[in-house]
């Protein structure tokens, strides 16, 4: 049973225009929820993460929104650059023992 | 934040033998994990790697599949054994630090079985 989703598998964006990556969780339990950026032939890179009793988290370019009533979470990336051309991870842990569960990734494509 | 290195990066084993996939952190971290990324999909957890006991392992991955070690605090080591062509993914490890809930990834070891 898939508790993280990423319903968009591919997400296409203008270089300067903001990325809006989205992500649902069906487990009420979820405590905290992360982010990571995959490139090919690479592990994926830790970007940013939210605690449950926040709404929103800033880092740099990369804004995490949390609505909690609705189990959504989203990330902004303002202005979106070439080098964000890569599958982003949404993850979420319970505290169970640190184990976190991902979405299926959304493939973001950056052009110029 | 910690480094993870993995090896091998890659290799491609025959139907029937075992491939031992080596994981080594750079610093002291509480918790070790593997996952594994079938082709086109997400992560998934395959067991949690305690220091000086038996790993935790979830549902649908069992010891005899993957055995895992982990000597140390900054060590271990996943087999695959009597591997077959649906095995062939990518083998990530990963770790936490004290403290901390995100995960630090290794690059990965990909595996193809003929």
């Amino acid at each position: 049973d898939q508790q993280v989703k990423q319903n968009s598998p591919s997400l296409s964006v203008q270089e300067g225009r903001i990325s809006i990556l989205n992500c649902d969780y069906t487990n009420s339990m979820f405590d905290y929820f992360l982010w990571y950026k995959k490139y090919p032939a690479e592990g994926p890179t830790f970007l940013i993460s939210i605690s449950s009793i926040k709404d929103k988290n800033e880092d740099g370019r990369f804004t995490v929104f949390l609505n909690k009533s609705a189990k959504h979470l989203s990330l902004h990336i303002v202005p979106s650059q070439p080098g964000d051309s890569a599958v982003y991870f949404c993850a979420a842990s319970d505290g169970n023992w640190g184990k976190l569960q991902f979405g299926a990734g959304t493939q973001v494509v950056v052009t110029p | 934040s910690a480094v993870i290195s993995q090896k091998p990066s890659r290799d491609i084993c025959q139907r029937g033998t075992s491939l031992t996939i080596q994981c080594q952190v750079d610093s002291q971290v509480t918790m070790m994990f593997w996952y594994r990324q079938q082709p086109g999909q997400s992560l998934t957890l395959i067991a949690t790697a305690n220091q000086g006991s038996e790993a935790t392992y979830e549902s649908g991955f069992v010891i005899d599949k993957f055995p895992i070690s982990r000597p140390n605090l900054t060590f271990s080591t996943l087999t695959v054994s009597n591997m077959s062509p649906e095995d062939s993914s990518i083998y990530l490890c990963s770790a936490r630090l004290a403290g901390g809930v995100e995960q630090y990834f290794g690059p990965g070891t990909r595996l193809t079985v003929t």
